[in-house]
């Protein structure tokens, strides 16, 4: 599975929306981003994932680039309880196995 | 709520005992992973089953040793454990993992620590 590249830290204004980059330059065709977040020693939830074409839910909106060498998560309107750790994974569809989780990115919403 | 169930949530236990953790998989999936992440480092993937057959396998000690069950729950079992076993540990599950754009759903973990 590809490895990816997040920047380590970043603040997010209350209200307004959080723009969290990913590189993952090595991906390969068949190969899926996905993105999860960690609140404090929680669970990791699962965020939003896509292959090509861009994505939005009710929580996150996931925009690829058309080489696919990168992508970027975006919360359109951050809340404090945004506040977490966010990790970008590219994993092969056909893969049996192990989400690699790499350091991710520390997201701080502040008011 | 993930649906993926996870007990006991805290555990304490003395070096060198044994502990079994348990996992019930969201109804419906036939997958589960084990996951730990320590304070000092990330979430390390640890062993991944898919109905009851072993699949994968990751950063897992020889002292630590996972099976799944024919009603697909799981259980991790930890020995001889060291101070530095401390950890969470965390369940995972999806439905088939071989499918292209699979997803995996995570527990809220099991706290274990070591004194």
């Amino acid at each position: 599975d590809a490895k990816t590249t997040q920047p380590p830290s970043m603040d997010c204004a209350e209200g307004r929306a959080a723009n969290l980059p990913c590189n993952h330059s090595t991906i390969s065709g068949n190969e899926y981003v996905y993105w999860y977040r960690q609140i404090h020693s929680q669970g990791p939830q699962y965020i939003i994932h896509g292959l090509k074409n861009n994505e939005t839910n009710e929580m996150a909106s996931l925009i690829i680039t058309e080489d696919r060498k990168s992508s970027t998560l975006i919360l359109p309107h951050a809340t404090l309880r945004d506040t977490a750790v966010y990790y970008c994974i590219v994993r092969s569809g056909d893969s049996w196995g192990k989400f690699q989780f790499g350091a991710g990115t520390q997201v701080v919403v502040t008011p | 709520d993930s649906g993926v169930t996870q007990t006991p949530k805290h555990l304490i236990t003395a070096t060198g005992q044994r502990v079994t953790l348990r996992c019930s998989p969201r109804s419906g999936d036939l997958s589960v992973y084990w996951y730990q992440q320590s304070l000092d480092q990330g979430l390390q993937f640890l062993i991944q089953y898919y109905n009851g057959e072993e699949r994968a396998k990751g950063n897992i000690l020889e002292r630590f040793s996972a099976q799944q069950f024919p009603d697909l729950h799981s259980e991790l079992n930890l020995s001889s454990l060291e101070l530095g076993d401390s950890a969470l540990y965390f369940c995972a599950s999806s439905v088939d993992p071989g499918q292209s754009g699979n997803t995996i759903y995570f527990g809220e973990g099991s706290w274990l620590t070591v004194v």
